[in-house]
């Protein structure tokens, strides 16, 4: 099956900095990449997704890169606020059979901006 | 509402008893997704409904759960003879069931066994 790498487990950076999250996974079928935010007792929420046929794809401040030979892609925030301050999951998915397009999620990066 | 709905949004309960987690999909979505999310880590997939079927359970870790769509819509997931372990945040996710279409999440019930 899928198995997602995320990289760092925790990130600090100042107001404004840049921050970048990194995921590699392991199945070269899998074909949609979804990031996920999350804060404290909420339940995921989308913020960008891209699919294997796009190399990169931005929104506002947040931009998402993928490199289907290397099977890796990042998450990008610029001019980061404090309340960019969350968990960022990045996730996988590929046809696994009988209809089902399961995500396959990263252990998550805590992202805290400091004001 | 437009989004996905899950109650209760807390549930505390004794080890060996029953509970039911239920979730309000959005409207119209046929594809419906449980995962669950142990503290620090990401959702793992659980089962997944297309219309009223389970089309895929291989996520269930073991024959305590069970889960259920009788109409299509909403779902409901059930675990017996609760144990310490199964202590856990349970995500309800739905999307219009279209291939690598978006899953939208619920904001979760929140299961502590004691």
């Amino acid at each position: 099956g899928e198995n997602v790498e995320q990289h760092p487990s925790t990130l600090s950076v100042q107001e404004g900095d840049s921050a970048v999250i990194k995921c590699t996974y392991s199945d070269s079928a899998s074909n949609y990449f979804p990031w996920y935010k999350q804060e404290l007792g909420k339940g995921p929420q989308l913020i960008i997704d891209i699919r294997s046929n796009v190399g990169e794809k931005k929104d506002q401040r947040i931009a998402v890169t993928l490199n289907k030979t290397a099977k890796h892609f990042s998450l990008h925030i610029t001019e980061t606020q404090p309340e960019d301050s969350a968990v960022y999951f990045c996730a996988a998915t590929s046809y696994s059979g009988a209809g089902s397009y399961q995500l396959t999620f990263g252990k998550g990066t805590k992202l805290s901006v400091i004001p | 509402g437009a989004g996905v709905s899950q109650t209760p949004s807390n549930k505390v309960t004794e080890k060996g008893k029953y509970v039911e987690l239920r979730c309000d999909p959005i409207s119209g979505h046929t594809a419906l997704y449980w995962y669950r999310q142990s503290l620090g880590q990401g959702p793992e997939f659980l089962i997944y409904f297309q219309g009223t079927g389970a089309a895929d359970d291989s996520g269930l870790p073991n024959d305590r759960f069970f889960a259920v769509r009788p109409e299509g819509s909403v779902s409901t997931l059930k675990i017996q003879r609760t144990e310490r372990g199964d202590s856990a945040v349970y995500l309800c996710a739905s999307s219009s069931g279209q291939a690598g279409e978006t899953q939208y999440f619920g904001p979760g019930t929140r299961l502590l066994v004691l």
